[in-house]
């Protein structure tokens, strides 16, 4: 079984700062990793995807993440945030390979940029 | 046009009613699923389907079915529902492994109140 964890459930930050938004996983089994994001009352969409390769991974809209396998992370990061980015961002992961399919997905993080 | 669409998008029924909630999709994917979204808990999958005889429950089945009535139509089933199926529902698709790129995309959303 896969678990993932964020481990802020809120982050208030400055716009034009950078910012952090960390995610944990467990897993037997090689895994994807995924980061969705959330605007208010749309659906999900996807900032960016590890499925293998280069441990950075660079998504839409100035996000990218880094897959740590020996830490079991996957943080996401943005240098300069913008007040469009206010949203809830969602971490997820999924079995490998012929497994991919099913996402367990974080508790969620509300990314709020302040003026 | 949006790719997954569903309907209602809002709902408010009473305790023991049933209801059905539809998804259609014209990605051509044959990988479909439901989730429900409640805050601080992420979203987490109802049922999934990887083709259309293929149906599995997934971490929380209890209390609703799903029928795959096509490759692009899967709808979710609450059989009398109660005021703790109250969430947001997400229907989302995905092609299938090697075939693509390995993201689900997702509808709007229902939002269901259960009174």
């Amino acid at each position: 079984a896969q678990s993932v964890t964020q481990l802020d459930s809120q982050v208030p930050v400055f716009e034009e700062a950078p910012v952090e938004l960390r995610c944990n996983y467990s897993s037997s089994v090689s895994v994807y990793l995924f980061w969705y994001v959330q605007y208010p009352n749309q659906g999900l969409q996807l900032l960016l995807k590890y499925l293998s390769g280069s441990t950075l991974v660079k998504g839409i809209n100035g996000f990218e993440a880094e897959f740590n396998k020996s830490q079991t992370s996957f943080h996401l990061r943005k240098p300069s945030v913008h007040i469009s980015d206010t949203a809830e961002y969602f971490c997820a992961v999924s079995e490998g390979g012929t497994s991919y399919g099913k996402l367990t997905f974080g508790q969620g993080t509300i990314l709020t940029v302040h003026p | 046009d949006a790719d997954v669409t569903q309907t209602p998008r809002n709902r408010i029924t009473k305790t023991g009613k049933r209801i059905m909630l539809e998804c259609s999709q014209t990605k051509g994917h044959d990988r479909m699923y439901w989730y429900r979204q409640d805050p601080g808990l992420g979203l987490r999958l109802i049922y999934y389907s990887f083709d259309v005889k293929d149906i599995n429950k997934g971490e929380i089945s209890d209390g609703y079915s799903v029928s795959r009535q096509a490759q692009a139509k899967f709808s979710l089933s609450l059989e009398s529902a109660i005021p703790n199926q109250t969430a947001l529902y997400f229907c989302a698709t995905s092609d299938s492994p090697g075939q693509g790129s390995y993201e689900q995309y997702f509808g709007p959303g229902t939002r269901l109140t259960v009174t």
